[in-house]
């Protein structure tokens, strides 16, 4: 069975420094892996997915991830944190065969002035 | 891009009542839309998948006579809550897969709060 591991709930960065996500997953096939975003109030974004296609995805926002086979690691990063990216994000698995999604717990990004 | 709605977005309602939320792809026709639910601070838990024109499938603990799912056409699924309870409030999400690609587009979601 696929599932995803958000190794944390809460990061906290300044506004202009580097943002991690981190996220390991674990699947017995090559795995469909996505990030979304989630405002306040607001429905759930795609921010990028991984497809088997190239390992480094570039997504919205100037977010990017990297898939790790070898880490079974897909983290998320951005270059420079902005305040509108203060949010929770979800590590997201496609359950083969199944079409539906497995989600992770989540991260609360915190974004200080 | 893809758009999906929720109506309504959020409900008041009393225990013992049914409530219907409906899901819309409004620009796309998605054979498959699937139901979440989501408690605070928690993340997003699969409740069923709509297949249009057929039954729903449901995850393991979701009592489907309770979670009744119509999928009566390419662009509309809803979700009927029945003899609501407290313990069914809860925020629901839904989402539409499009004919043409693979990716998930999710409505705003509905905050269903039963007293």
């Amino acid at each position: 069975a696929q599932s995803v591991t958000q190794l944390d709930s809460h990061v906290s960065v300044s506004e202009g420094t580097p943002v991690l996500l981190r996220c390991n997953y674990s699947s017995s096939y090559s795995p469909s892996l996505f990030w979304y975003v989630q405002h306040p109030n607001k429905g759930l974004q795609l921010l990028l997915k991984y497809t088997s296609a190239a390992t480094l995805v570039k997504g919205i926002n100037g977010f990017e991830a990297e898939f790790k086979k070898s880490e079974t690691s897909f983290h998320l990063t951005k270059p420079s944190a902005h305040m509108s990216d203060a949010a929770e994000y979800f590590c997201v698995v496609r359950r083969t065969g199944r079409r539906a999604l497995t989600f992770g717990s989540g991260t609360r990004l915190q974004v200080q002035p | 891009g893809a758009v999906v709605s929720q109506h309504p977005s959020w409900v008041i309602c009393k225990s013992g009542t049914s409530v219907k939320i409906e899901c819309r792809s409004l620009d796309f026709q998605a054979t498959t839309m699937f139901w979440y639910r989501q408690f605070p601070k928690q993340s997003l838990m699969l409740m069923a998948t709509s297949n249009e024109g057929s039954k729903a499938t449901y995850e393991q603990g979701v009592e489907k006579d309770k979670f009744l799912i119509n999928h009566a056409s390419l662009t509309l699924s809803t979700l009927t809550v029945t003899s609501a309870h407290p313990e069914d409030s809860s925020f629901y999400i839904c989402s539409a897969r499009s004919i043409e690609e693979e990716t998930q587009y999710f409505g705003p979601g509905t905050r269903l709060l039963v007293l």
